[in-house]
C-alpha cells in the first residue's frame, strides 16, 4: 500500500525549533516530488514547497521562503519540514503529499501548536 | 505569481442537483489543474488531475473540464456525502503549486 506517515502532534513555545517528518512507503520514494501544505485553523490550503528526494531539488513558495526548510533523507524514505524559530502564527495543520499530476497521496497531517 | 480564483466561495444545493464550481487562473496554465475534496476534519483527497482526468476510485458523477485559464468541476447529481470544501490547484511548474481559496458546498 502506498502511504505517507507523518510524525505526531507537537506543542511548542514561540522561539523554539521544530522538525516534523513524513515517511513514504509502498512506492519508489526517490521518483516522486513530496510537497508540504499548511492549513491554518478554519482556513484553506496553502502550498509551502516541494522536494524531489532523488536529488534533493527543493522549491519554495515565496510566502514560505526563508521561514521554513524542506529536506529529505532518501536512505530512510523520509521528508522533513523544519522551523528554526517558531511563531504563534505557525499554529496549523501541516500535510505532506506525493506530488506529480496533482497531490495523489497525503499524509495524515501533523498538528503544530505554538503557544506561550 | 499566477493567482487561482474560485467561484463561488460557498454554495448550497439540493440532493440530485447538478453543481458547478469554477476556477480561473490569472495566466494560462494549459491543463495543469487539479481538484481536491476536503471533508470536515479529514485529509484532502485528489479528485481530478490534468483538468479532466478522474483519479482512480472517484465516483463518475465528478468531472472536470477546461484549459488555459478557465476550469470547471461538475458534480452531475449531488449526493449527501459530497458535502465538503473543494479546492483547485495549479501545478504547471515546480515553482508555485498555488491552491484556490476553496468552495464550501452544503446541502440545502
Amino acid at each position: 500500500e502506498v502511504q505517507l506517515v507523518q510524525s505526531g502532534a507537537e506543542v511548542k513555545k514561540p522561539g523554539e525549533s521544530l522538525k516534523i517528518s513524513c515517511k513514504g512507503s509502498g512506492y519508489s520514494f526517490t521518483s516522486y516530488w513530496i510537497g508540504w501544505v499548511r492549513q491554518m485553523p478554519g482556513k484553506g490550503l496553502e502550498w509551502m514547497g516541494i522536494i524531489y528526494p532523488g536529488d534533493s531539488d527543493t522549491r519554495y513558495s515565496p510566502s514560505f521562503q526563508g521561514q521554513v526548510t524542506i529536506s529529505a533523507d532518501k536512505s530512510i524514505s523520509t521528508a522533513y519540514l523544519q522551523w528554526s524559530s517558531l511563531k504563534a502564527s505557525d499554529t496549523a495543520m501541516y500535510y505532506c503529499a506525493r506530488s506529480r499530476d496533482g497531490m495523489d497521496v497525503w499524509g495524515q497531517g501533523t498538528t503544530v501548536t505554538v503557544s506561550s | 505569481d499566477i493567482q487561482m480564483t474560485q467561484s463561488p466561495s460557498s454554495l448550497s444545493a439540493s440532493v440530485g442537483d447538478r453543481v458547478t464550481i469554477t476556477c480561473r487562473a490569472s495566466q494560462g496554465i494549459s491543463n495543469y489543474l487539479a481538484w481536491y475534496q476536503q471533508k470536515p476534519g479529514k485529509v484532502p483527497k485528489l479528485l481530478i488531475y490534468a483538468a479532466s482526468t478522474l483519479q482512480s476510485g472517484v465516483p463518475s458523477r465528478f468531472s472536470g473540464s477546461g484549459s488555459g485559464t478557465d476550469f470547471t468541476l461538475t458534480i452531475s447529481s449531488l449526493q449527501p456525502e459530497d458535502v465538503a470544501t473543494y479546492y483547485c490547484q495549479k501545478y504547471n511548474s515546480a515553482l508555485q503549486h498555488t491552491f484556490g481559496q476553496g468552495t464550501k458546498l452544503e446541502i440545502k
